[in-house]
């Protein structure tokens, strides 16, 4: 399985942007990267995903880098409640087994007020 | 939508006793797949299934069984619980199980083992 590298920990400052990078050297042409998010005592939230080019939707933006070895999440503006484990992960695209999401430990994000 | 519902969303067992926890979505979905989490790490796969009648095991499957009777639910079994096994549980659940779909996750069932 593909594996991504992401830092432990960052801070932001609320209603700033914020630029969660992800590593993923090993990427497949068939693996989509998605990003999920975990809220304290909460399950995993789905926050976006892509396979080539950039993407954007009401939550965040992502960006890919050509050659598809890295990715960065964008927060626009970063709010308390984006406090949050932010999880990249990459999901074969031929299903079955190939299909399950192996999740890291994921960045840990603090937004301070 | 109720989407992915887990039941309960609290137990405690003792050690040896058995109990099944409930999975169950409303989005006629086909993949669907069982994770825990232990205290600051991240999820870790038990168990998956690609449609009913299916399953397949992930990552850590020892100690749990699983079923796949109707698409709508997928229930994960302890057959003889463990301290081990002391940890909050996912369901997740997707239209397929390729990469081109997000997983919708329930809330989880934190279980405790005596």
């Amino acid at each position: 399985d593909a594996k991504t590298t992401q830092p432990n920990s960052m801070e932001s400052n609320e209603e700033e942007p914020v630029h969660l990078p992800c590593n993923h050297s090993t990427i497949s042409g068939t693996d989509y990267i998605h990003w999920y998010r975990q809220l304290p005592s909460q399950g995993p939230e789905y926050v976006i995903h892509g396979l080539t080019s950039n993407v954007n939707n009401r939550m965040a933006s992502l960006a890919i880098a050509e050659d598809r070895k890295s990715s960065t999440l964008i927060l626009h503006r970063a709010t308390l409640r984006d406090a949050a484990v932010y999880y990249c992960i990459l999901r074969r695209n031929y299903g079955g087994s190939q299909g399950n999401l192996i999740f890291g430990k994921g960045t840990k994000l603090s937004v301070k007020p | 939508n109720a989407g992915v519902t887990q039941t309960p969303k609290f137990q405690v067992l003792k050690t040896g006793q058995s109990m099944t926890l409930q999975c169950a979505q409303d989005m006629n979905h086909e993949y669907m797949s069982w994770y825990r989490q232990d205290p600051g790490m991240g999820l870790r796969l038990i168990h998956y299934s690609v449609g009913a009648g299916i399953t397949d095991q992930g990552e850590v499957p020892n100690g749990y069984n699983v079923s796949r009777s109707t698409t709508e639910d997928f229930p994960l079994r302890l057959l003889s619980a463990a301290p081990s096994q002391t940890s909050v549980y996912f369901c997740a659940s997707s239209t397929t199980g390729t990469g081109l779909e997000k997983l919708f996750f329930g809330s989880g069932t934190q279980l405790s083992v005596l």
